[in-house]
């Protein structure tokens, strides 16, 4: 079953707007990641960030993680058209074998109006 | 550095035949995963081979299964196939230096008619 359920599925706003979208996991985590995936394409890695941070930043990305809520958001500013795509939550938990085991979440879609 | 390939690209087949998929994960990476995502059911985890080795594997029926070559290149196949396997199969790999991060390739689609 997905760990990760995101919120909301689907996103529509105007160029030059933020988007925000959250994700909720049910598990501690070792970390969580953001991935990228354009129109059935493959999904590129944005930003990972570890259980013991809270924030990130990463160009126009911003990324925060709450442990105790068990919930991630990803904030984009000042938005483009480019930035259309699916935008998928991941959380990386280390399993009884010492190897980690990804989940990913439901994914939002994204859609920047030009 | 060339990035992760996969073979083919599209892929039709009919119910009851069976499919060979293929990674080639970047240069240097050892670990593969492999992902099938679908519309009702998101992505979801098949399983990771490191070093020719299972080391993780999602809760899909026997009929998916894998292998990893010497050379890191690895393969995945579907007997028996039934229409709900119609998907977009991806695979990701890790470099050793950076764990976390998988590098996916752009998948195979494949429809089961």
């Amino acid at each position: 079953s997905q760990q990760g359920e995101e919120d909301p599925q689907a996103l529509s706003i105007q160029e030059g707007e933020n988007a925000t979208m959250n994700c909720s996991y049910k598990t501690s985590i070792n970390n969580l990641q953001w991935y990228r995936q354009n129109s059935g394409r493959g999904l590129v890695h944005l930003i990972l960030i570890r259980s013991n941070e809270r924030e990130k930043h990463s160009g126009r990305l911003r990324v925060t993680l709450d442990t105790s809520k068990k919930s991630s958001s990803l904030l984009i500013t000042a938005s483009r058209a480019a930035d259309t795509a699916s935008y998928f939550c991941a959380t990386a938990s280390l399993t009884t074998s010492g190897t980690y085991k990804y989940i990913f979440g439901t994914g939002t879609r994204l859609k920047v109006l030009a | 550095k060339a990035g992760v390939t996969q073979t083919p690209r599209y892929l039709i087949k009919t119910r009851g035949q069976q499919v060979t998929l293929s990674c080639s994960p970047i240069s240097g990476h050892r670990s593969v995963s492999w992902y099938q995502q679908t519309p009702g059911q998101g992505l979801q985890f098949l399983f990771e081979y490191f070093s020719e080795t299972q080391r993780n594997k999602g809760n899909f029926p026997g009929r998916f299964s894998g292998r990893q070559f010497s050379n890191s290149r690895s393969e995945m196949n579907v007997s028996t196939l039934e229409l709900g396997d119609s998907a977009l199969y991806l695979c990701a790999s890790t470099p050793l230096s950076s764990y976390n991060e998988q590098f996916f390739g752009p998948g195979t689609r494949l429809t089961v008619l």
